[in-house]
């Protein structure tokens, strides 16, 4: 059964750092990872997906990396802002029947204090 | 148009009650999901449709009852709910099922609360 974690649950940090985000899932036999973001009582933005072939996927000031043999993947935020602030989920998808299957981590709540 | 769009955005229902959930997309999508997602958790998924048809029901209580009428609908029908259905309810779809076809785009969701 595939199981997603993501360290750590909860992060605040000042205004201006990089941080990183981290996902670990325990079956490498992934199609690709996606990156979302969720503020508070609203759906599901998608920020970034990963192939499983692929190493790395940058948007803006987002970079993110896929290690499928060791079942790691990270979300890397560079210059934060205080509208950064949300829930990040990772999610890796899975063929089930036939159909796609996303397995979300439980998310990190992440805070940017100005 | 890159948006999937849920009605209503907010729904308080009694445990008598029968109403229903819409979720729409103009993005020719072949797929469409129904998620729960309660408090502080991560989504859970609830149903899957592919080309209209049902393909995954992740053993979901007979209370809610999904429903496809068209590619670019889905509603999610519910009837004889408890208070710990209360949660948001996140519809998404993607441009088709299989591997080739990749990226979920999520709506925004409906509050559901049943009182």
């Amino acid at each position: 059964k595939q199981e997603v974690t993501q360290i750590p649950a909860a992060l605040s940090v000042p205004e201006g750092e990089n941080l990183v985000l981290n996902c670990s899932f325990t079956d490498s036999a992934i199609y690709n990872l996606q990156w979302f973001r969720q503020d508070p009582g609203k759906g599901l933005t998608s920020l970034l997906l990963i192939q499983s072939s692929q190493r790395e996927q940058t948007s803006g000031r987002l970079n993110a990396s896929l290690d499928k043999s060791s079942g790691r993947s990270t979300l890397y935020i560079a210059a934060s802002q205080p509208g950064d602030s949300a829930t990040y989920l990772c999610a890796v998808r899975r063929i089930i029947q036939g159909a796609q299957k996303l397995v979300f981590g439980q998310g990190t709540r992440l805070t940017i204090n100005p | 148009d890159t948006e999937v769009t849920q009605t209503p955005k907010h729904l308080v229902m009694g445990m008598t009650n029968k109403k229903s959930l819409k979720c729409e997309q103009h993005m020719g999508h072949r797929a469409m999901y129904w998620y729960k997602q309660k408090a502080k958790k991560p989504p859970e998924l609830m149903f899957v449709y592919s080309y209209e048809k049902l393909s995954i029901n992740e053993s979901v209580p007979s209370r809610f009852s999904p429903e496809c009428p068209n590619s670019s609908l889905l509603n999610l029908h519910l009837h004889a709910l408890q208070p710990e259905d209360s949660a948001l309810y996140l519809c998404a779809s993607s441009q088709g099922p299989g591997r080739s076809y990749n990226e979920q785009f999520f709506g925004p969701g409906t509050r559901l609360t049943v009182l």
